[in-house]
């Protein structure tokens, strides 16, 4: 009965190298977001849809890109991987949009550059 | 399975009153518990605690950890309605094989009324 679900939950790749992340969330929420987790475990937001819009796009390279093919799922897809992107990324889904509902986070995604 | 439990649920109050939020875990190879703050922009980092009995503090904002007994409290006094918010309780640990995995609560969500 897992809520909200990553995939893979760690991933190890060479520089350069493009690479997805998938998120898939069985509660009926209309949101979804994504975030990474610093070494000083700050969250920072990256992006956010509401029923499959894009409705935050904070500071983030363009080499990372969401997809959301419908509410449930949000991916996302990373191009040229470089050392800097190596982290913790967050999936989280909610019922409203962000500030109104609790979050529900998935378990994470180790992904580490080499 | 690894659990992180908070209560309650929801939470209203009157400015300047004292208010506890608690969190206990159940998370295997325990290494230390994060509370977030979450309003209308991603979850605010607001403490790490590795050790028991000894209280963090900022501001009016308090948290301790009991690692014998798997919980954390969080303690606010004086409240203020700049306080409302979805405050979310993340416990890290260790997988068995050695990977750090981050599990957090459903949150406590805290109305100040004027």
């Amino acid at each position: 009965d897992t809520a909200v679900s990553q995939t893979p939950k760690y991933l190890v790749t060479q520089m350069g190298n493009d690479k997805s992340i998938k998120c898939e969330q069985n509660l009926g929420h209309d949101t979804m977001y994504w975030y990474k987790q610093d070494s000083k475990k700050f969250l920072k937001i990256m992006f956010s849809y509401n029923n499959k819009e894009l409705i935050i796009n904070e500071t983030v390279p363009n080499r990372f890109s969401p997809k959301s093919p419908d509410k449930a799922h949000l991916n996302l897809h990373i191009n040229s991987l470089e050392l800097g992107d190596s982290a913790v990324y967050f999936c989280a889904s909610s019922r409203g949009i962000w500030g109104t509902d609790t979050q529900y986070f998935g378990p994470g995604t180790r992904l580490t550059v080499l | 399975e690894d659990k992180v439990v908070q209560s309650p649920l929801s939470l209203v109050v009157h400015e300047g009153d004292t208010v506890t939020l608690n969190c206990s875990y159940e998370v295997t190879n325990f290494r230390s518990l994060l509370w977030y703050k979450q309003e209308k922009k991603a979850p605010t980092f607001l403490f790490m605690l590795t050790s028991s009995g000894i209280e963090k503090k900022s501001g009016r904002l308090s948290s301790i950890l009991d690692k014998k007994e798997l919980f954390s409290i969080l303690n606010i006094t004086a409240t203020q309605t700049g306080d409302s918010a979805i405050y979310l309780c993340a416990v890290e640990g260790l997988t068995q094989g050695g990977s750090e995995k981050l599990v957090f609560g459903k949150g406590t969500k805290l109305t100040v009324n004027p």
